[in-house]
């Protein structure tokens, strides 16, 4: 079985451009969530996906968005880049509405010049 | 509204030593608990997880948790630490009473196991 993919692996942009961020997660699984790793430190939740529909937001501004394909897959946008949104974006799936496991994929690097 | 803390940065552990790693949480229900480690540069690696049950949970490579529940904690342990133990590892909870909770994460613990 097929675990969390993200692409890409890496990503460089400067400032003020906008990023796209990809996720598919483990087949069967149908939430999607996203978090923001800066410097090796903790994980802030950014965005939380299930059945399509976005279900919680952590506490991020506006121009953090995605949304959630009816295959499951996910996309993460970020606009008006910023030097401090240089982090490492995970993603991970679950199965919602079960006490199953939230497996992460290996995430994409954002670095912003 | 529900919370997880690790009040320890790091850990410093000689190898053959047991080691624990702490974390408290808060959740209005019944708390569903995580443990995971992350390798540098890599996503995060399952260890671990309480749901209901048995207080000691085991997981992978040798790593256990305990639940209290009267004390708020999920301890990650194990007996005799190895070098390659040496990674980040993060506490997760969910609140299992609450349709519309999320995963969230503590701010990880740095464990270095010394040779």
């Amino acid at each position: 079985e097929a675990g969390v993919t993200q692409s890409p692996t890496h990503l460089i942009k400067t400032r003020g451009q906008q990023a796209t961020l990809r996720c598919s997660p483990i087949s069967g699984h149908t939430s999607v969530y996203w978090y923001q790793q800066a410097l090796g430190l903790g994980l802030q939740f950014l965005l939380w996906y299930d059945e399509g529909e976005e279900r919680n937001r952590g506490n991020f501004p506006p121009r953090f968005s995605g949304r959630q394909f009816p295959n499951y897959s996910s996309e993460l946008n970020v606009n008006a880049l910023e030097l401090e949104d240089s982090a490492l974006y995970l993603c991970a799936s679950i199965r919602e509405r079960s006490t199953d496991t939230q497996y992460f994929g290996p995430g994409t690097r954002l670095t912003v010049l | 509204a529900q919370s997880v803390a690790q009040p320890e940065d790091q850990v410093n552990v000689a190898e053959g030593n047991p080691l624990t790693v702490k974390c408290t949480y808060s959740v209005s229900g019944n708390p569903y608990l995580f443990w995971y480690v992350q390798y540098p540069n890599r996503g995060l690696q399952f260890l671990l997880k309480y749901i209901t049950g048995d207080n000691l949970v085991k997981g992978s490579y040798g790593f256990e948790a305990e639940f209290n529940k009267s004390q708020t904690s999920f301890h990650l342990k194990k007996p005799s630490a190895l070098v390659s133990d040496s990674a980040l590892y993060f506490c997760a909870v969910r609140d299992l009473d609450s349709s519309a909770s999320k995963i969230i994460f503590g701010s990880g613990t740095r464990l270095s196991i010394r040779p």
